[in-house]
Parts: structure tokens; C-alpha cells; sequence
């Protein structure tokens, strides 16, 4: 059982936007930056949000992320077919002083 | 830009010890502000977190794995090591190293290897 919970499954069509949950405690994304990753079939994970909202360069605006209290989520828009994927969020425990993820959302588009 | 690539056994014997080593390329684990982690992915799970090691070679590790596992960085700070000891079928799983940035209340991971399955067996 994951520490970050997160929906194991959604699905939409193309172009649709989808948002993606990940729920946690005051310990940890209560007080933490959150980070998302986005790992695809048989591929390693790469970094998608970091510091809650923050996208790397190379990562089109059509992901972004936001925190709310003990909340975050993901919001993909204008979905296409390439972004079947797995999705994780990611951040520090400070009660398990420990960096949790959650179990992972799997994308359908 | 830094890449990342492990390296180990593929296959290690109940109750050894598994090593794996992790090459920098495009970077050095000298560099400030980063932590040099292990991350593992149990065969169609989600993602653990195994241990963080700064350029200092202060280390943080999981807890639920604290007292197994060891990580080093190499003379050349090219390279960072985990060693996970008394390995179990558990065990078995693809190994990550990647990246850490260092940021106020948590670690994010910029830059991952492309993996490495471990297999345990006799």
C-alpha cells in the first residue's frame, strides 16, 4: 500500500483533458513539494512537474500540476495517444523520513 | 545534459549480496546540490525509493531497508554504487539509479538510467 494515493486507472479520449489525484497527509505532501513523473510502456520514468508546479523545458504545457492542502494534482490537456502512460507523483515523508511515491495512475487514452 | 546508465549481475542468489553500479556521463556526483539515488520497480508495482547518497557521501536510506543496503561513490566521482545485502525473491525488481535535485522540503528526480533487472534465483 503506497503512502500517496493515487487512482490506478483512468481514461479518455484524444483531446479531451484528463487531471490525475494524488492524496497524502501533513506529513508529507501537506508540507513537500510534489513531483510527477510519467513513465511509458517499458521505458524509465521521466520527470514531468517538479517543486508542485514547475515544468522542465522540455515538457509541453499541456501538463501542469498544482497543490492544494494535502492534495496535488496533474492536468494533462489536449490529450493525444503518445501520452498512454503511467503516471507517478512523488515527494519527501517527514514523519517516515523517506521519499514516497504513489502507486501510480495508468493513462488510456 | 547528465545521463545515467546501470550496471549489475541480472542475476543474483538468495541470500547474496546484490551490487550495482551506476555511471555518470555528462556530469560528475561531485556536483553541488544533487542527491545520486537508487529506485526500484517491482514487476508491474509502482515505484520505491531505495537510498539517496549527496557528493559528501552523506546518505539517507529507506527505512524498511536501512539495515541491507549500503551505497558508495567512486574515487572517480563518476560512478555510485548500492550494495543490498541477503537478497530474497522480494528483491527482485528493475533498479533505477537517477538524479536527485535538492530542493527545501523534498528531492525531485531529473535524470534516470534506463534500468536494470535484477533476477533472484539459485
Amino acid at each position: 500500500q503506497s503512502v500517496l494515493t493515487q487512482p490506478p486507472s483512468l481514461s479518455a479520449a484524444p483531446g479531451q483533458r484528463v487531471t490525475i489525484s494524488c492524496s497524502g497527509t501533513s506529513s508529507n505532501i501537506g508540507n513537500n513539494y510534489v513531483s510527477w513523473y510519467q513513465q511509458l510502456p517499458g521505458s524509465a520514468p521521466k520527470l514531468l512537474i517538479y517543486e508542485n508546479n514547475k515544468r522542465p523545458s522540455a515538457i509541453p504545457d499541456r501538463f501542469s500540476g498544482s497543490k492544494s492542502g494535502t492534495s496535488a494534482t496533474l492536468a494533462i490537456s489536449g490529450l493525444q495517444t503518445g501520452d498512454e502512460a503511467d503516471y507517478y507523483c512523488g515527494t519527501w515523508d517527514n514523519s517516515l523520513t523517506a521519499d514516497v511515491f504513489g502507486g501510480g495512475t495508468k493513462l488510456t487514452v | 545534459q547528465v545521463q545515467l546508465q546501470e550496471s549489475g549481475p541480472g542475476l543474483v542468489s538468495p541470500l547474496q549480496t546484490l551490487s550495482l553500479s551506476c555511471s555518470v556521463s555528462g556530469g560528475s556526483v561531485g556536483s553541488d546540490n544533487y542527491y545520486w539515488s537508487w529506485i526500484r520497480q517491482h514487476p508491474g508495482k509502482g515505484l520505491e525509493w531505495i537510498a539517496h547518497i549527496s557528493r559528501s557521501g552523506y546518505t539517507y536510506y529507506n527505512p524498511s531497508l536501512r539495515s541491507r543496503i549500503s551505497t558508495s561513490v567512486g574515487p572517480s566521482k563518476r560512478q555510485f554504487f548500492l550494495n543490498l545485502k541477503s537478497v530474497t525473491a522480494a528483491d527482485a525488481a528493475t533498479y533505477y539509479c537517477a538524479r536527485g535535485v535538492a530542493v527545501t522540503g523534498s528531492v525531485y528526480f531529473d535524470s534516470w538510467g534506463q534500468g536494470t533487472l535484477v533476477t533472484v534465483s539459485s
